[in-house]
């Protein structure tokens, strides 16, 4: 069966400090990967999507970016943080492309990150 | 471009009544998916349904339902007899061919005893 790992659960970061989430799915080859953000109160921000190995899509210029080094690995990252990083981050896979395109998205725990 | 809209911010009400949670999408592919999600206090995403675009038919599932309308592009999910479990953050989503999972803002529900 698949699974998706994502960690860790909870982070406390200083402002201007690197900051970097790991995804990983197991049980599946090739899935899309995705990075969602989550504000307090507010909706899903989709900021990263990956349909392949060093394939990223940035739906939201800011101060984050993403790497996917391997197939069912997707990695979160920032050079400095920002008091506005504040947030649960959602990592996501589906399967399929096009036509052949699979109909449901799996997530993970989630990981809440705190900017102090 | 793929959008989701929840236009229902937050909804409150009182246990036993029925409840609807809209939702209109936008999409100019001709094959996607449409689901709905619960997110609790707890903050997991629950995968409820998902919904293709071929198929219209409507859903029930204990006392959920689901009315897909293409004509109108909507996706709505009507919770029956709602409890107070059923308080929680509701997201409709989207996916098509070009593989972006895009979801809308979300609606707050609160069932009240």
């Amino acid at each position: 069966s698949q699974t998706i790992h994502q960690w860790p659960a909870t982070l406390v970061q200083p402002v201007g400090s690197p900051l970097s989430l790991e995804c990983t799915v197991e049980g599946t080859s090739n899935p899309n990967l995705y990075w969602y953000r989550q504000a307090a109160g507010r909706g899903l921000q989709l900021l990263f999507y990956s349909v392949g190995i060093g394939q990223i899509s940035s739906e939201v210029p800011q101060n984050l970016s993403a790497s996917r080094p391997q197939d069912r690995q997707f990695i979160l990252s920032s050079k400095k943080l920002l008091l506005s990083d504040s947030g649960f981050y959602l990592c996501a896979w589906s399967v399929g492309r096009g036509w052949d395109m699979n109909t449901e998205a799996f997530f993970g725990q989630g990981t809440r990150l705190t900017v102090v | 471009a793929q959008k989701v809209t929840q236009a229902q911010t937050e909804i409150s009400v009182v246990e036993k009544e029925d409840v609807t949670l809209d939702c209109v999408y936008e999409t100019r592919d001709t094959t996607y998916y449409l689901f709905w999600y619960k997110q609790p206090p707890s903050g997991e995403l629950v995968f409820l349904i998902r919904r293709n675009s071929f198929d219209e038919q409507n859903e029930i599932s204990g006392r959920y339902s689901w009315n897909f309308q293409k004509s109108t592009s909507s996706f709505n999910f009507t919770i029956t007899a709602s409890q107070v479990v059923d308080s929680a953050v509701y997201f409709c989503a989207l996916i098509s061919s070009g593989s972006r999972l895009t979801f809308g803002e979300g609606t707050q529900l609160t069932v009240n005893p």
